[in-house]
């Protein structure tokens, strides 16, 4: 089982960016998927996720109106575009599978990470 | 809801048994995972559902507690051990993590 992520970037305040993930080595169509950004230095924070079938999405409240968190089944691939960038939103962004086929949101455990994708947005 | 993680940092030796809590600020069942996370990489799951080991992690890592407070113990500390720990809650939005504790050689 494997996420890569990619889309990441050196990026103005106000740019826009798409971010995506492949997987494989697993049914994706099955999982939810969360996406989680670690700012340098800092833990963790979750960012969005979207469920199996694409159907449900949440996000927190920092990125609300401004990320947008998708899917397309038939290629096993994950997207988030980010949009309006800020200083803030520099982080390492990581697309991390739930562990529970068909869960219920917001899940049980993450048990698949990527290895991260960095997005440094800076004037 | 909020989680907390104690202690911050802790020094300890190999062989060591060591224990972190984690506290959240309303009851959140057993929807509790913990995470490793070494320098530069990304993190992987422990334990799922507050004491559920997660496959391949060595059997010396254990969680428990339920409601509002939880324990990850290590029982006898390994030098590949050294990292910083994270719980993470999942019973309600948004899904949050607590701060961190850092585990590091003494």
């Amino acid at each position: 089982e494997q996420l890569v992520e990619s889309g990441g970037g050196v990026v103005q305040p106000g740019s826009s960016l798409t971010l995506s993930c492949v997987a494989s080595g697993f049914s994706f169509s099955g999982y939810g998927i969360h996406w989680v950004r670690q700012a340098p230095g800092k833990g963790l924070e979750w960012v969005a996720d979207i469920s199996y079938d694409g159907n449900d999405k949440y996000y927190a409240d920092s990125v609300k109106g401004r990320f947008t968190i998708s899917r397309d089944n038939s290629k096993n691939t994950l997207y988030l575009q980010v949009s309006s960038l800020r200083v803030e939103d520099t982080a390492v962004y990581y697309c991390a599978k739930e562990w529970k086929w068909e869960a219920l949101h917001p899940g049980y455990g993450l048990n698949v990470w990527g290895q991260g994708t960095t997005v440094t947005v800076s004037s | 809801i909020q989680l907390t993680q104690s202690p911050s940092s802790l020094s300890a030796s190999v062989g060591d048994r060591i224990t972190i809590t984690c506290r959240a600020s309303q009851g959140i069942s057993s929807y509790l995972a913990w995470l490793q996370q070494k320098p530069g990489k990304a993190p992987k799951l422990l334990i799922y559902t507050a004491s559920t080991l997660n496959g391949g992690v060595p059997s010396r890592f254990s969680g428990s507690g339920s409601g509002t407070e939880f324990t990850l113990t290590i029982s006898t500390l390994q030098a590949e051990d050294y990292a910083t720990y994270y719980c993470q809650q999942l019973n309600s939005y948004p899904p949050t993590f607590g701060p961190g504790t850092k585990v590091d050689i003494k």
